[in-house]
């Protein structure tokens, strides 16, 4: 499975834009970029995914490089309710691989 | 109600002793799955179902049993609880007819402490 790489913690500052990065050079072109986050005492629940080009919902923006290589989740205002570890994971759709949660990245938002 | 339930949501029992953790969904999906999660560490999967008739172990299925009883209900027993799998345990669900929109949906967790 390729494998990513995410900052274990970020702080931001209530209102403000947060980027949360994830590298995953060895990405095949068959990996979709899949983000996932787990809010305090819950489950993970889906965010956003894409495959080549940037992604818009009503939760986020998932921006991607043009190599692929890395990825970037953008919440464009965060709010106390985004405190959460935030998972990029990458998922072979060919081979309906499952989905290997990594430790994550935990963003903090200041008030 | 909440698509997928997991009973008991908090669970103390002693080591050796056989317990079961129970997952219901109403998703309507084909799809089950069974994580624990360690304290400050990502989720590992232990088993999964892709339909009543298909169960597949996961990265750490040793010491872990399942049934999946209907396409609503799938269940993880220990059979002889040790202290490390002392864990938070998840259930979840996917619908793998949405192909590469595949998401996974899941339950609110199962605290398990083993002394």
């Amino acid at each position: 499975d390729a494998k990513t790489t995410q900052p274990n913690s970020m702080e931001s500052n209530e209102e403000e834009p947060v980027h949360l990065p994830c590298n995953h050079s060895t990405i095949s072109g068959t990996d979709y970029i899949h983000w996932y986050r787990q809010l305090p005492s819950q489950g993970p629940e889906y965010v956003i995914h894409g495959l080549t080009s940037n992604v818009n919902n009503r939760m986020a923006s998932l921006a991607i490089a043009e190599d692929r290589k890395s990825s970037t989740l953008i919440l464009h205002r965060a709010t106390l309710r985004d405190a959460a570890v935030y998972y990029c994971i990458l998922r072979d759709y060919n081979y309906g691989q499952n989905f290997v949660f990594g430790p994550g990245t935990r963003l903090s938002v200041l008030p | 109600d909440a698509d997928v339930t997991q009973t008991p949501r908090n669970r103390i029992t002693k080591t050796g002793k056989r317990i079961m953790l129970e997952c219901s969904q109403t998703k309507g999906h084909d799809r089950m799955y069974w994580y624990r999660q360690d304290p400050g560490l990502g989720l590992r999967l232990i088993y999964y179902s892709f339909d009543v008739k298909d169960i597949n172990k996961g990265e750490i299925s040793d010491g872990y049993s399942v049934s999946r009883q209907a396409q609503t209900k799938f269940s993880l027993s220990l059979e002889s609880a040790i202290p490390n799998q002392t864990a938070l345990y998840f259930c979840a669900t996917s619908d793998w007819t949405s192909g590469v929109q595949e998401t996974q949906y899941f339950g609110p967790g199962t605290r398990l402490l083993v002394l």
